[in-house]
């Protein structure tokens, strides 16, 4: 079974900190996502990458960044968290095309107060 | 870029009847449609998908029909029973350019005992 983990379930930050989310999958898939799911407005893509040190920008890329530097991890990185980033961030792969079926991580709720 | 609309947000069904979820999209060139199920507290998960050669597939109970002409794709659930209530996104993508999926704002489906 493919296992995609992400490093925390839960997250409570402060203003201003720099946040790191850690995703991890063990199958060797070439592609790495991160999304952000809120209420109302659904699975909104930040970040994505095809291969290793390789990155592109989702939909809402501001206030994020990203790093791939091995092919099993791929980590979204808020450089100064703010209140309005508070959500559950959901880290995803797969492999080859497009096409190809989405494994999810758990989530991570964070919290920025 | 591409835009999905997905209605309705909430769907109240009776147990036994069918409920259906209409998504429309914006970019002409897309032509692989897929559905992710997200039961309470659990990560999503692929349920079918539809490419864009075809125009009906079916999978037990689930079945997914694509309206290309009109940029609609709609997902079909007979004989709902409990189980099948979670949260459903539907998403859309393309084979070139931009190599990751857009998802819909997502239904809630709710099925009464």
């Amino acid at each position: 079974d493919v296992k995609v983990t992400q490093s925390s379930r839960y997250l409570v930050k402060r203003t201003g900190e720099k946040v790191f989310l850690e995703c991890v999958q063990d199958m060797d898939h070439e592609n790495m996502f991160w999304y952000r799911q809120d209420p109302g407005l659904g699975l909104r893509l930040i970040y994505f990458s095809y291969d290793v040190k390789m990155k592109e920008k989702g939909d809402i890329p501001e206030g994020y960044s990203v790093s791939r530097e091995k092919k099993e991890r791929f980590s979204l990185i808020l450089e100064s968290a703010s209140t309005n980033q508070t959500s559950m961030y959901l880290c995803a792969s797969s492999s080859g095309t497009v096409r190809e079926k989405l494994f999810f991580g758990s989530g991570t709720q964070l919290s920025v107060l | 870029g591409e835009n999905v609309e997905q209605h309705p947000s909430t769907l109240s069904v009776q147990e036994g009847d069918s409920a259906v979820i209409k998504c429309t999209y914006s970019d002409s060139a897309s032509n692989y449609f897929p559905w992710y199920k997200q039961e309470l507290g659990k990560r999503p998960q692929l349920i079918i998908d539809i490419r864009s050669n075809v125009g009906e597939k079916k999978d037990q109970r689930i079945a997914v029909t694509l309206n290309k002409t009109a940029k609609h794709f709609s997902l079909h659930i007979t004989e709902t029973q409990p189980e099948d209530s979670a949260v459903y996104f539907c998403a859309a993508s393309r084979n070139t350019g931009r190599r990751a999926l857009t998802f819909g704002s997502g239904t809630r489906l709710q099925v009464q005992p």
